[in-house]
């Protein structure tokens, strides 16, 4: 059974960059049927998809969150990672890994418990 | 960019037959998904490519696609059903979320 788990700091301080990692157990990420991304719930509201990332190593990132994400790979821990730059309040949410087919319309049918990351001073 | 519209909230009695809707441009020339979440939890995969249900999903859950409305459709709705439920599409190589419905069973 595939299992996603993410982990990292769960507090982060305005202007910091966020740094969570994803480990993929059941299932392996150098897969080429599957993207693995990330996506975030802020308290009370809607999913947002932040990126995903390929095998292969290419990303797709959301526009209005492209100029601070970038999603990497590491192969040997079976893990995928997230950072992203120059936080600010509005980018406290639970964050979610999660895997996607590659085939169109598939979606993601594996996702991690989440992580809640509150950014505070 | 692509946006999907849900309405915030839709109301059903037990045993009866909710729809929710997720309305986009020309949605039906793009794959549709459902997402179904409950309070604390991650959200579950209901519905892939428009109109399949994934493995353990019960049949009372059905989708359809055309025009520009997507649309989950539960029948014989059940109390464990209540939750909140998010389309989610594809638009050049981005995921495009939906902004979730609220279902209460009533």
């Amino acid at each position: 059974q595939l299992q996603l788990q993410e982990s990292g700091p769960g507090l982060v301080k305005p202007s910091e960059t966020l740094s969570l990692a994803c480990t993929v157990s059941g299932g392996s990420i150098s897969s080429s049927s599957y993207y693995w991304g990330w996506i975030r719930q802020p308290p009370g509201k809607g999913l947002e998809w932040i990126g995903s990332i390929y095998y292969s190593g290419s990303t797709y990132y959301n526009p209005s969150l492209k100029s601070r994400v970038t999603i990497s790979g590491d192969t040997p821990k079976n893990q995928f990672s997230l950072k992203l730059s120059s936080v600010t309040a509005a980018d406290t949410a639970v964050y979610y890994c999660a895997r996607d087919g590659t085939a169109a319309g598939q979606g993601f049918d594996y996702w991690g418990q989440g992580t809640l990351v509150t950014v505070s001073s | 960019s692509y946006e999907l519209t849900q309405p915030p909230s839709v109301s059903v009695s037990p045993g009866q037959t909710a729809s929710i809707t997720c309305s986009g441009d020309k949605l039906e020339d793009k794959y549709v998904c459902w997402y179904q979440q409950k309070p604390g939890q991650s959200p579950v995969l209901v519905i892939y490519q428009d109109t399949k249900r994934p493995s353990g999903i019960p049949e009372r859950f059905s989708g359809s696609n055309s025009g520009n409305t997507a649309t989950l459709t539960i029948s014989g709705t059940q109390a464990m059903d209540e939750a909140d439920y998010y389309c989610q599409a594809w638009d050049s190589s981005t995921v495009v979320f939906g902004g979730g419905t609220k279902l209460t069973v009533l």
